[in-house]
Protein backbone atom coordinates (compact mmCIF):
# COMPACT_ATOMS: atom_id res chain seq x y z
CA UNK A 1 0.00 0.00 0.00
CA UNK A 2 0.56 3.78 -0.44
CA UNK A 3 3.26 4.62 2.09
CA UNK A 4 3.39 8.33 4.05
CA UNK A 5 4.08 11.33 0.88
CA UNK A 6 5.68 14.59 1.73
CA UNK A 7 5.74 17.36 -1.13
CA UNK A 8 7.71 19.35 -2.10
CA UNK A 9 10.89 16.95 -2.24
CA UNK A 10 12.83 20.31 -2.11
CA UNK A 11 12.09 23.83 -1.73
CA UNK A 12 14.61 26.66 -2.48
CA UNK A 13 13.39 29.73 -0.86
CA UNK A 14 14.81 33.31 -0.16
CA UNK A 15 14.87 34.61 3.49
CA UNK A 16 11.50 35.99 4.58
CA UNK A 17 9.51 34.16 2.60
CA UNK A 18 6.74 32.12 3.63
CA UNK A 19 7.32 28.16 2.64
CA UNK A 20 4.16 25.52 3.05
CA UNK A 21 5.55 22.00 3.23
CA UNK A 22 2.85 19.34 2.77
CA UNK A 23 2.43 15.52 4.56
CA UNK A 24 0.14 13.00 3.62
CA UNK A 25 -0.11 10.18 5.87
CA UNK A 26 -0.81 6.44 5.76
CA UNK A 27 -4.85 5.93 5.28
CA UNK A 28 -5.99 4.78 8.66
CA UNK A 29 -3.04 6.15 10.93
CA UNK A 30 -4.55 8.58 13.26
CA UNK A 31 -0.98 10.08 14.77
CA UNK A 32 0.68 12.34 12.12
CA UNK A 33 4.20 14.30 13.14
CA UNK A 34 6.36 16.70 11.93
CA UNK A 35 10.11 16.61 12.41
CA UNK A 36 13.12 18.74 11.82
CA UNK A 37 16.57 17.55 10.90
CA UNK A 38 19.85 19.52 10.54
CA UNK A 39 22.59 18.24 8.44
CA UNK A 40 24.43 15.57 10.23
CA UNK A 41 21.91 15.59 12.98
CA UNK A 42 19.28 13.67 14.69
CA UNK A 43 15.59 14.32 14.35
CA UNK A 44 14.24 17.66 16.41
CA UNK A 45 10.36 16.41 17.28
CA UNK A 46 7.86 19.86 16.32
CA UNK A 47 4.58 18.57 16.41
CA UNK A 48 2.01 16.09 17.14
CA UNK A 49 -1.74 15.67 15.99
CA UNK A 50 -3.73 12.48 17.07
CA UNK A 51 -7.17 12.32 15.62
CA UNK A 52 -9.32 15.22 16.60
CA UNK A 53 -7.58 16.47 19.41
CA UNK A 54 -5.60 19.64 19.94
CA UNK A 55 -2.04 19.23 18.66
CA UNK A 56 0.91 18.78 20.54
CA UNK A 57 3.00 21.94 19.74
CA UNK A 58 5.45 21.54 22.45
CA UNK A 59 8.33 21.27 19.78
CA UNK A 60 7.56 24.35 17.30
CA UNK A 61 10.65 26.44 17.55
CA UNK A 62 9.10 29.81 17.43
CA UNK A 63 5.49 31.27 16.71
CA UNK A 64 7.14 31.13 12.73
CA UNK A 65 6.21 28.06 12.64
CA UNK A 66 2.58 26.50 12.32
CA UNK A 67 0.56 23.20 11.14
CA UNK A 68 -3.04 21.67 10.58
CA UNK A 69 -4.49 18.92 9.75
CA UNK A 70 -7.75 18.75 8.01
CA UNK A 71 -9.83 16.48 7.97
CA UNK A 72 -7.72 14.17 10.00
CA UNK A 73 -5.59 13.60 7.11
CA UNK A 74 -3.82 16.05 4.62
CA UNK A 75 -1.22 17.91 7.00
CA UNK A 76 0.31 21.35 5.79
CA UNK A 77 3.76 22.59 7.96
CA UNK A 78 4.30 26.50 7.28
CA UNK A 79 7.15 28.45 8.22
CA UNK A 80 6.66 32.23 8.21
CA UNK A 81 9.24 34.70 7.15
CA UNK A 82 11.72 31.86 6.78
CA UNK A 83 15.55 32.16 7.85
CA UNK A 84 18.96 30.60 7.16
CA UNK A 85 18.61 28.73 10.34
CA UNK A 86 15.34 27.19 9.08
CA UNK A 87 17.38 25.24 6.36
CA UNK A 88 16.87 21.64 7.19
CA UNK A 89 15.10 18.53 6.16
CA UNK A 90 11.56 18.37 7.81
CA UNK A 91 10.08 14.63 8.02
CA UNK A 92 6.59 13.40 8.47
CA UNK A 93 5.86 10.55 10.27
CA UNK A 94 2.37 8.75 10.97
CA UNK A 95 1.41 6.17 12.88
CA UNK A 96 -1.74 3.72 14.17
CA UNK A 97 -1.81 5.88 17.35
CA UNK A 98 -2.77 3.53 19.73
CA UNK A 99 -1.10 3.44 22.74
CA UNK A 100 1.10 0.89 23.69
CA UNK A 101 3.54 -1.76 21.90
CA UNK A 102 5.01 -1.61 18.49
CA UNK A 103 1.87 -1.26 16.24
CA UNK A 104 0.87 1.51 18.34
CA UNK A 105 4.28 3.23 18.21
CA UNK A 106 6.01 2.22 15.16
CA UNK A 107 6.02 5.62 12.91
CA UNK A 108 6.12 5.29 9.31
CA UNK A 109 8.55 8.33 7.58
CA UNK A 110 7.91 10.04 4.55
CA UNK A 111 10.89 10.85 2.33
CA UNK A 112 11.02 14.50 3.73
CA UNK A 113 11.51 18.08 1.78
CA UNK A 114 14.62 19.33 1.89
CA UNK A 115 14.17 23.21 2.76
CA UNK A 116 16.96 25.88 1.54
CA UNK A 117 17.05 29.31 2.75
CA UNK A 118 18.86 31.76 0.63
CA UNK B 1 18.14 17.35 29.20
CA UNK B 2 19.23 15.03 26.44
CA UNK B 3 16.93 12.10 26.83
CA UNK B 4 18.58 9.35 24.38
CA UNK B 5 23.09 9.33 24.36
CA UNK B 6 23.97 7.60 21.45
CA UNK B 7 27.91 7.94 22.30
CA UNK B 8 29.58 6.43 19.21
CA UNK B 9 29.21 8.73 16.48
CA UNK B 10 30.86 6.61 13.74
CA UNK B 11 31.72 2.60 13.73
CA UNK B 12 33.27 0.50 11.71
CA UNK B 13 32.83 -3.26 11.53
CA UNK B 14 34.13 -5.89 9.06
CA UNK B 15 31.98 -7.32 6.68
CA UNK B 16 29.99 -10.70 7.78
CA UNK B 17 31.31 -9.14 11.46
CA UNK B 18 28.84 -8.50 14.22
CA UNK B 19 28.88 -5.01 15.78
CA UNK B 20 27.06 -3.43 18.76
CA UNK B 21 25.68 0.10 18.38
CA UNK B 22 25.05 1.94 22.28
CA UNK B 23 22.02 3.45 23.37
CA UNK B 24 21.15 4.70 26.79
CA UNK B 25 18.22 6.67 27.42
CA UNK B 26 16.58 8.58 30.42
CA UNK B 27 13.39 8.68 31.85
CA UNK B 28 10.91 8.57 34.73
CA UNK B 29 8.17 7.34 33.26
CA UNK B 30 7.85 3.26 33.90
CA UNK B 31 5.61 2.98 30.20
CA UNK B 32 7.79 3.39 27.64
CA UNK B 33 8.81 2.00 23.99
CA UNK B 34 12.87 2.16 22.71
CA UNK B 35 12.98 2.07 18.72
CA UNK B 36 15.86 1.71 16.30
CA UNK B 37 15.71 3.31 13.12
CA UNK B 38 18.49 3.05 10.20
CA UNK B 39 18.30 6.07 7.58
CA UNK B 40 20.71 5.28 4.56
CA UNK B 41 22.26 8.08 2.42
CA UNK B 42 19.06 8.04 0.48
CA UNK B 43 17.62 10.00 3.55
CA UNK B 44 14.85 7.47 4.30
CA UNK B 45 13.62 6.32 7.66
CA UNK B 46 13.43 2.40 8.30
CA UNK B 47 12.30 1.08 11.36
CA UNK B 48 14.70 -1.81 12.77
CA UNK B 49 13.65 -3.04 15.77
CA UNK B 50 11.29 -2.02 18.68
CA UNK B 51 11.47 -3.13 22.43
CA UNK B 52 8.54 -1.77 25.24
CA UNK B 53 9.66 -1.35 28.50
CA UNK B 54 7.15 -4.11 30.08
CA UNK B 55 8.28 -7.16 27.46
CA UNK B 56 10.79 -9.81 29.12
CA UNK B 57 12.23 -10.49 26.22
CA UNK B 58 14.66 -9.06 24.26
CA UNK B 59 13.78 -8.22 20.81
CA UNK B 60 15.09 -9.78 17.72
CA UNK B 61 14.16 -8.58 14.18
CA UNK B 62 16.38 -11.08 11.79
CA UNK B 63 19.51 -10.34 11.84
CA UNK B 64 18.82 -7.04 14.35
CA UNK B 65 18.40 -7.97 18.11
CA UNK B 66 17.85 -5.56 20.89
CA UNK B 67 20.00 -5.64 24.21
CA UNK B 68 17.53 -4.56 26.45
CA UNK B 69 19.16 -3.74 30.01
CA UNK B 70 16.12 -1.54 31.89
CA UNK B 71 18.04 -1.13 35.41
CA UNK B 72 21.56 0.07 33.40
CA UNK B 73 18.90 2.32 31.02
CA UNK B 74 20.57 0.84 28.02
CA UNK B 75 19.04 -0.52 24.32
CA UNK B 76 22.04 -1.47 22.18
CA UNK B 77 21.48 -2.90 19.15
CA UNK B 78 23.06 -5.68 17.83
CA UNK B 79 23.17 -6.26 14.08
CA UNK B 80 25.02 -10.12 12.97
CA UNK B 81 26.51 -10.78 10.17
CA UNK B 82 27.34 -7.65 8.79
CA UNK B 83 26.56 -6.90 5.14
CA UNK B 84 27.70 -3.81 3.36
CA UNK B 85 24.26 -2.61 2.61
CA UNK B 86 24.18 -2.14 6.30
CA UNK B 87 26.23 1.20 5.71
CA UNK B 88 24.26 4.00 7.47
CA UNK B 89 22.97 6.13 10.07
CA UNK B 90 21.49 4.51 12.88
CA UNK B 91 19.08 6.37 15.37
CA UNK B 92 17.94 5.30 18.85
CA UNK B 93 14.97 6.67 19.56
CA UNK B 94 12.00 6.72 22.96
CA UNK B 95 8.63 7.10 23.36
CA UNK B 96 7.16 7.77 26.94
CA UNK B 97 3.73 6.73 27.69
CA UNK B 98 2.95 9.83 28.79
CA UNK B 99 4.75 12.11 26.00
CA UNK B 100 3.65 12.27 22.41
CA UNK B 101 6.90 13.21 21.35
CA UNK B 102 9.96 10.77 20.15
CA UNK B 103 12.76 11.67 21.69
CA UNK B 104 16.52 10.60 19.14
CA UNK B 105 19.84 10.28 19.54
CA UNK B 106 22.40 11.88 17.71
CA UNK B 107 22.70 8.71 15.60
CA UNK B 108 25.54 6.59 15.17
CA UNK B 109 27.35 6.34 11.09
CA UNK B 110 28.14 2.52 10.80
CA UNK B 111 30.48 1.50 8.13
CA UNK B 112 30.80 -1.73 6.85
CA UNK B 113 34.27 -2.94 5.28
CA UNK B 114 34.62 -5.54 2.74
Amino acid sequence: GAGVSQSPSNKVTEKGKDVELRCDPISGHTALYWYRQSLGQGLEFLIYFQGNSAPDKSGLPSDRFSAERTGGSVSTLTIQRTQQEDSAVYLCASSLGVRGGRAGNEQFFGPGTRLTVL
Amino acid sequence: AQKITQTQPGMFVQEKEAVTLDCTYDTSDPSYGLFWYKQPSSGEMIFLIYQGSYDQQNATEGRYSLNFQKARKSANLVISASQLGDSAMYFCAMREANNNDMRFGAGTRLTVKP
